[in-house]
C-alpha cells in the first residue's frame, strides 16, 4: 500500500533561521507529491508539488525535489518567517487511485520573531 | 473560478444525534469529491470519495455515511453520533480530467460530540 512519513514535531524556529522538514514516501505505482499548509482554524492549501522525478515544487520561498532514489520529497526554506507557523503535510497520489491523497501525519511549525 | 463551501463552520452535537455535513463546490463540473477527517493532534484520513453522482466509496469501516445527491454536493451524514467522531472534517475537490491530481479543501467543519 502507499504510505507517507513525515519527521516528528513540533519544530520551533527563530524568524530568518532554515527550515527542512522531512517527508519519505512508499508507493505502488509512481506517485505525484504533494506538500500542503494548513494554517490555524482552517483547511489545508496546497504549497507545493512534483510529479516526476527530479522535480523541484517551489512557492512562498518552500522549495521541494522528487527524490525517487531515495523517496523522499523534504520541504525547505531558507528563511522563516512568523507567518510560516502552520501545519505542513506532505502527501502522495497514485494515477490510479482516482486522485486519492496519502497523507502523512503533519509537522507543527512555530516560527518566534 | 471554482469555489468550495462548508457547513456549518463548528458544531456541537450530543452522542446520539443525528448528523449531517454539508459540502458544495461551484465553478466546475464533474469533480471528484472527498471527505476527511483530521482528528485533534492526528493527520488527516480519507472517509468517502465520489466520482460521480450516486457514487461513493468509503475508505473506511465507521459510523459515517456519504451521499451525493447531486453534481457539485456532498453530504456527510451520521444517524447516531459517537464521541470518537469528533473532529475537523474537511471536504476537497479534484478535477476529473486524465492527469489532475490536486485536490482543493473547503474551510472545513469542527465538530464536537459531548
Amino acid at each position: 500500500g502507499n504510505s507517507v512519513t513525515q519527521m516528528e514535531g513540533p519544530v520551533t524556529l527563530s524568524e530568518e533561521a532554515f527550515l527542512t522538514i522531512n517527508c519519505t514516501y512508499t508507493a505502488t505505482g509512481y506517485p505525484s507529491l504533494f506538500w500542503y499548509v494548513q494554517y490555524p482554524g482552517e483547511g489545508l492549501q496546497l504549497l507545493l508539488k512534483a510529479t516526476k522525478a527530479d522535480d523541484k515544487g517551489s512557492n512562498k520561498g518552500f522549495e521541494a525535489t522528487y527524490r525517487k532514489e531515495t523517496t523522499s520529497f523534504h520541504l525547505e526554506k531558507g528563511s522563516v518567517q512568523v507567518s510560516d507557523s502552520a501545519v505542513y503535510f506532505c502527501a502522495l497520489s497514485v494515477a490510479t487511485s482516482y486522485g486519492k491523497l496519502t497523507f502523512g501525519q503533519g509537522t507543527i511549525l512555530t516560527v518566534h520573531p | 473560478s471554482q469555489t468550495i463551501h462548508q457547513w456549518p463552520a463548528t458544531l456541537v452535537q450530543p452522542v446520539g444525534s443525528p448528523l449531517s455535513l454539508e459540502c458544495t463546490v461551484e465553478g466546475t463540473s464533474n469533480p471528484n469529491l472527498y471527505w476527511y477527517r483530521q482528528a485533534a493532534g492526528r493527520g488527516l484520513q480519507l472517509l468517502f470519495y465520489s466520482v460521480g453522482i450516486g457514487q461513493i466509496s468509503s475508505e473506511v469501516p465507521q459510523n459515517l455515511s456519504a451521499s451525493r445527491p447531486q453534481d457539485r454536493q456532498f453530504i456527510l451524514s451520521s444517524k447516531k453520533l459517537l464521541l470518537s467522531d469528533s473532529g475537523f472534517y474537511l471536504c476537497a475537490w479534484s478535477p476529473r480530467r486524465e492527469g489532475a491530481d490536486t485536490q482543493y479543501f473547503g474551510p472545513g467543519t469542527r465538530l464536537t460530540v459531548l
